[in-house]
């Protein structure tokens, strides 16, 4: 069965931390990896990963796949409130019109 | 402004009742979504269509119906065999050239409790 973990699921940190957070995978005919974000509504995507070891970069946020290891991790330095919300994972197959997605981790910045 | 609508934002249901969310586009995209999101359990896929007048159960699609008469809109009905409707519903659509790119666009959601 195709899945998504993301860990943790809960992360609390004060204002200027940075986070890792994770996001493994174990799917079939693997095409790309997504990260998003979600405040209160609508997901807003973030990333899209293809190749191992190419770093992503957006401002503060970061991101990079290892498809020997299969798993994404997306960092954030200098965390600030604004950065609270729930960081999707998911995944695109070969032949499918489905993403599959993680549970999310939920992160909480605290001033 | 290309984008998915929602509608409503936030709705109310009586035990027993139907009730029926809205989902428009404008992107010309060919697929669309429902997905239902609990604390906890990340996106549930309800349904699914790729192709107007054609859709596919999810993994949770009891006690749900859907219709897609047209391409720009996917309407989800809650039925009253739903036995936990209280939820946030999220409606997606994404097109084949962009899925591996962007994955989705999504809607700005509903949020559904039954009172």
């Amino acid at each position: 069965e195709d899945k998504v973990v993301q860990s943790p699921l809960s992360l609390v940190v004060h204002e200027g931390d940075t986070v890792t957070l994770n996001c493994s995978y174990e799917v079939t005919n693997f095409r790309s990896l997504l990260w998003y974000k979600q405040e209160k509504k609508a997901p807003t995507f973030l990333f899209m990963l293809t190749s191992s070891g190419i770093e992503k970069k957006s401002g503060r946020l970061s991101s990079i796949l290892d498809k020997k290891e299969l798993f994404s991790i997306l960092n954030i330095t200098a965390t600030q409130t604004g950065d609270s919300a729930i960081y999707l994972c998911a995944v695109t197959q070969g032949g499918s019109e489905k993403l599959v997605f993680g549970k999310g981790t939920k992160l909480t910045v605290n001033p | 402004d290309g984008g998915i609508t929602q509608s409503p934002k936030y709705l109310f249901r009586k035990e027993g009742q139907n009730v029926t969310l809205s989902c428009e586009q404008n992107l010309n995209h060919d697929a669309m979504y429902w997905y239902r999101q609990d604390p906890g359990q990340g996106l549930r896929l309800i349904y699914y269509s790729q192709i107007v007048n054609d859709f596919q159960k999810g993994d949770i699609a009891e006690g749900y119906s859907v219709s897609r008469e047209k391409k720009e809109s996917f309407p989800l009905t809650v039925t009253s065999a739903q036995k936990n409707p209280t939820a946030f519903y999220l409606c997606a659509s994404s097109s084949r050239t962009l899925l591996r790119d962007y994955g989705y666009t999504f809607g700005s959601g509903t949020r559904l409790t039954v009172v």
